[in-house]
């Protein structure tokens, strides 16, 4: 079953604007995943926020978690045409290693 | 440092018959392995998951199996594929020592006709 779910389903842009991806999630987690995927390739993983956290920097991206409303963020700044790519929110429950996708977005940015 | 690999990359099937797919792991021990489908334009499903030479626990019932023969070996099986079985197959390792984190092979095309 699916626990994370995106929004928007997809989101174009222009070179060097922001995007903004969501994810919601239904039970209580241990931590979220973020994780790129190009085209007919493998997942990437991009940043982790653990349950405690509720903010993360990695370079141009800035991902929030707020429990209370079972919810996360991610911010790509100054976006570039590599970033064009499906993004997904992946949640680590409370107990095991096991992961839960949601169904991505899909990002394109227009040079 | 630690690279996954996944062969084949592409694979077309008749239905009914036998797939074996093969994931393995370089530069870790014991890592935890998985497997995902991924249908198009969709999220990942799990499929399988071991977190030991010959330990494995199936999240869906299905037409699968899974295999980890050695440690940082593993493999996808069915008997007689069927057309449902067509998709994007993706083994993943996770060091297992409280660090979530997954990382991701390439990936294997499959398409059953």
């Amino acid at each position: 079953s699916q626990q994370g779910e995106e929004d928007p389903q997809a989101l174009s842009i222009q070179e060097g604007e922001n995007a903004t991806m969501n994810c919601s999630y239904k039970t209580s987690i241990n931590n979220l995943q973020w994780y790129r995927q190009n085209s007919g390739r493998g997942l990437v993983h991009l940043i982790l926020i653990r349950s405690n956290e509720r903010e993360k920097h990695s370079g141009r991206l800035r991902v929030t978690l707020d429990t209370s409303k079972k919810s996360s963020s991610l911010l790509i700044t100054a976006s570039r045409a590599a970033d064009t790519a499906s993004y997904f929110c992946a949640t680590g429950m409370e107990y095991g290693n096991k992961l839960v996708f949601g169904a991505g977005t899909i990002l394109r940015v227009k040079s | 440092s630690q690279t996954i690999h996944q062969w084949p990359a592409t694979l077309v099937q008749p239905v009914g018959s036998p797939l074996s797919l093969e994931c393995t792991v370089e530069g870790t021990s014991n890592p935890n392995l998985y497997w995902y489908r991924q249908a198009a334009g969709r999220g990942l499903q799990l499929l399988f998951y071991s977190v030991g030479i010959g330990q494995i626990s199936s999240e869906v019932p299905q037409n699968l199996s899974a295999s980890r023969p050695q440690d940082r070996q593993f493999i996808l099986s069915s008997k007689k594929l069927l057309l449902s079985d067509s998709g994007f197959y993706l083994c993943a390792w996770q060091t297992g020592y409280g660090s979530y984190e997954q990382y991701f092979g390439p990936g294997t095309r499959l398409t059953v006709t």
